[in-house]
This record gives C-alpha cells, sequence and structure tokens, in this order.
C-alpha cells in the first residue's frame, strides 16, 4: 500500500519558537494532502488542505499565520507552527489520498508537538 | 450539524467475543464514503474498512465487517473474535462527494470509541 512518512515523530520545543513537520508521500504522488489536529482522546480535527503549487485552505478557525502550510513538491508538505504556545501542543498528523479514486487517505505515523 | 455521530465513548467485549462499534452519519450528497480507522496508543492511524454509498453488499475484511444500512445512515462496524490487540481507539469517517469535481477528499471523523478487550 502507499506510504505517508512525517517527521519529526516528537517534539519538544520553548514557548516562542517556530516548529516544522514534514510529510512526505514515499511511493506515490500527492497533490492533495491534509493536515489534522488531534487533542488526547479526542476526534482528529481536519485544519487545512494543502494543495501542491497553490494556496492552502484552511478550516474555519484555523489562523493561516499559526499553521503555515506549505505543499512545496507532489511528495512533500510541510507545516509550521510558529511562535509556539504551550496550547499548541497536540500530535499532528498528515494524510494523502491514494492513488484510486474513491480510496483511503494513508496517514503518516504523526507528530507529537510539546512547547515548553 | 454533527456529520459523523459515534455515541459510544467506550465498549468493553471479552476476548473472542464479537462487539459492534455503532456510527451514524448525515449527508445528503448521494456519492460518499464511508471508512473505520483504528489508532492504537501509538497513534499511527491504521485503515480497517471502506464502504461506498453505491456498493450493494456490505464490506467485510478479515474480522471486520461493515453493517451498512443506507436508510437508516448508519454504518456499524463489526469485529468479530475479539483479540486483546484490538484494544483501541476506533474512528469513523465520511468522505463526501466522490464524483464529479466536489472529490476533495477530506475525511471527517466521528469522536471515536474507545475499546478494551478483556482477556
Amino acid at each position: 500500500g502507499a506510504v505517508v512518512s512525517q517527521h519529526p515523530s516528537r517534539v519538544i520545543c520553548k514557548s516562542g519558537t517556530s516548529v516544522k513537520i514534514e510529510c512526505r508521500s514515499l511511493d506515490f504522488q500527492a497533490t492533495t494532502m491534509f493536515w489534522y489536529r488531534q487533542f488526547p482522546k479526542q476526534s482528529l480535527m481536519l485544519m487545512a488542505t494543502s494543495n501542491e503549487g497553490s494556496k492552502a485552505t484552511y478550516e474555519q478557525g484555523v489562523e493561516k499565520d499559526k499553521f503555515l502550510i506549505n505543499h512545496a513538491s507532489l511528495t512533500l508538505s510541510t507545516l509550521t507552527v510558529t511562535s509556539a504556545h504551550p496550547e499548541d501542543s497536540s500530535f499532528y498528523i498528515c494524510s494523502a489520498p491514494g492513488p484510486a479514486a474513491a480510496g483511503e487517505l494513508f496517514f503518516g505515523e504523526g507528530s507529537r508537538l510539546t512547547v515548553l | 450539524a454533527q456529520k459523523i455521530t459515534q455515541t459510544q465513548p467506550g465498549m468493553f467485549v471479552q476476548e473472542k467475543e464479537a462487539v459492534t462499534l455503532d456510527c451514524t452519519y448525515d449527508t445528503s450528497d448521494p456519492s460518499y464514503g464511508l471508512f473505520w480507522y483504528k489508532q492504537p496508543s501509538s497513534g499511527e492511524m491504521i485503515f480497517l474498512i471502506y464502504q461506498g454509498s453505491y456498493d450493494q453488499q456490505n464490506a467485510t475484511e478479515g474480522r471486520y465487517s461493515l453493517n451498512f444500512q443506507k436508510a437508516r445512515k448508519s454504518a456499524n462496524l463489526v469485529i468479530s473474535a475479539s483479540q486483546l490487540g484490538d484494544s483501541a481507539m476506533y474512528f469513523c469517517a465520511m468522505r463526501e462527494g466522490l464524483s464529479g469535481s466536489g472529490n476533495t477528499g477530506k475525511l471527517i471523523f466521528g469522536q471515536g470509541t474507545t475499546l478494551q478487550v478483556k482477556p
């Protein structure tokens, strides 16, 4: 099956710093990728849709300037949490649609961000 | 309005028994897909099973089957012969607009159900 790799898996940073999370499709091209956020024991909440070659589409209530998304190539999307604060601590997980038209989403391993 | 509803925050099942995890959905789109994912404590999302809105038969994948009742807008997951490794959080998800330009691909998730399998 298709593989999506996410890095780093864990990151701890000081308040005020920026953190970049990478999401790569390893064996297929992904013109679209999705970024989700998950708090403990809760559901995955869609943050934004990353589009190769164009601006990301953000869900209502998600700060564009806070969560910068760049889809640099057909296999790489990045999420940068700018000026991170403790309330940004969460599990961030990316996904990409598989090759089939109505197929599943393939997920990265997720990144656990802790802001001190 | 909630598009995907999982009403069971937590469930227990005895090992080797079957368990049903409930999922109801709300959509006016005639073309949609329903998914179930398993999320163990490690956080990875594991795809289990898929049901298309036009599929005539209920989907099955090994010990997993999907009880699809279109008129009632429900897509319950049935796990047969539960194993200790089935203990995890389970998410139902829906993807709308599979036909034409509305195929954005994004999945909307339910609240999740935590399943614990007892030895």
